[in-house]
Formats: C-alpha cells, sequence, structure tokens
C-alpha cells in the first residue's frame, strides 16, 4: 500500500525556518517524481514544488522561489521541503503528493500545518 | 503561474448531471493533454479522479468523466450521488515540471 507520512509543520515565527518531512513506503520512491502542494485554511490547492526522481530537474512557483529548497534522499525513501523567510501567508497546510504519470499526482499524504505568526 | 478558473459552486439534485469547468490559456491547459481533476472532502487529502485529461484511474467510477476544448477543460459527473459533495479541482501542466491548479469548486448536491 502506497503511503506517505508528513511531518515537520508547527508554529513558527515570521521571519523563521521550517524543514518539512515526507516519508514514502509501499513503492519503489526512487522512480517517481515528488511535488509538494500546500492549501492555506479556507483556501484552493497550490503547487509549490516538484522533484524528479534522480533530483536533476527541480521546479518551484513563484511564491516561494528563493526562499525554499526541495530535496530527497532515495536511500531513505523520503522527500523533503526547507522553507526560510516564513511570511504569514505561507500558513497552510503542506501536501506531499507522488507524480503518478503525465503531470498528475496519483497519492497524497495527509498533510502537515505549518503556521507562521507571531 | 495564473491560477486557472473555475466556477467557485455548483449544485445538482441526486441522480442529475453536472459540469465544472476550468479555463486557463494556452500556456498550460490549452498547451498540453495533461489536464487533471481532484476531488477532496473537508478535512481529508485529494484524490485523483481523472488525468490526461480524460483518463480515469482505477477504482474510479465511470460517473466521472473529463474533456477538453482549445482552454478550456471540464469534468461531467452523472448519476449525482449524495457523497459527491465536495471540492473540485482542476489542474494542468504549465512547462516544464511545474503546474498549475483551479481555484477550486464546491458542489452541493441539493
Amino acid at each position: 500500500e502506497v503511503q506517505l507520512v508528513e511531518s515537520g509543520g508547527g508554529l513558527v515565527k515570521p521571519g523563521g525556518s521550517l524543514r518539512l518531512s515526507c516519508a514514502a513506503s509501499g513503492f519503489t520512491f526512487s522512480s517517481y517524481a515528488m511535488n509538494w502542494v500546500r492549501q492555506a485554511p479556507g483556501q484552493g490547492l497550490e503547487w509549490v514544488s516538484a522533484i524528479s526522481s534522480t533530483s536533476t530537474y527541480i521546479h518551484y512557483a513563484d511564491s516561494l522561489k528563493g526562499r525554499s529548497t526541495i530535496s530527497r534522499d532515495n536511500a531513505k525513501n523520503s522527500l523533503y521541503l526547507q522553507m526560510n523567510s516564513l511570511r504569514a501567508e505561507d500558513t497552510a497546510v503542506y501536501y506531499c503528493a507522488r507524480e503518478g504519470g503525465n503531470y498528475f499526482n496519483d497519492y497524497w499524504g495527509q498533510g502537515t500545518l505549518v503556521i507562521v505568526s507571531s | 503561474q495564473s491560477a486557472l478558473t473555475q466556477p467557485r459552486s455548483v449544485s445538482g439534485s441526486p441522480g442529475q448531471s453536472v459540469t465544472i469547468s476550468c479555463t486557463g490559456t494556452s500556456s498550460d491547459v490549452g498547451g498540453y493533454n495533461y489536464v487533471s481533476w481532484y476531488q477532496q472532502h473537508p478535512g481529508k487529502a485529494p484524490k485523483v479522479l481523472i488525468h490526461d485529461v480524460s483518463k480515469r484511474p482505477s477504482g474510479v467510477p465511470d460517473r466521472f468523466s473529463g474533456s477538453k476544448s482549445g482552454n478550456t477543460a471540464s469534468l461531467t459527473i452523472s448519476g449525482l450521488q449524495r457523497e459527491d459533495e465536495a471540492d473540485y479541482y482542476c489542474s494542468s501542466h504549465a512547462g516544464t515540471y511545474t503546474f498549475v491548479f483551479g481555484g477550486g469548486t464546491k458542489l452541493t448536491v441539493l
């Protein structure tokens, strides 16, 4: 069974940093591109970042470009998102998702909540 | 990376059909056959219903169908059921390894 479990969310002050993790199991993690998608409270989904299976290709949404770093450790079946210079508008549930094929996400974690507030 | 445009809400009675539109540009929806649709119930993670414009993953009922014309994609739900009440999001490939989502549509089953 495919499982994605996010962790690392929490309350952080504006300007602070946070590292999110996503532990994957039930599939060959190293064969799949992965994404981070976030959802602000009561709002829609927003794609945040993508990383190819071997980390060759990495892309970010404009909203987090320059403030975040996506990475993965295929030996540990883990995906990460390092976020810096956090702002109130970064408050959201952050989901990790497996890219199942042609640019769609077929499995999603349950999300981890990040709250940026003083 | 502007969000795709979806109606804020749609509604229908059990057994009826509803269609949710998703309008983008030639740089996303119109430029690629990589539109997907997701269903999200409150407090839950999204679930993929449609990918590659019109393909259904295994386990998704054939009541859900997708199509595209020009810069607009559509999700049609036929034979509405109470459990279909949820938020629906479209998504499209928008250039090298980037995605864009729609703003979401709340479906109410009357």
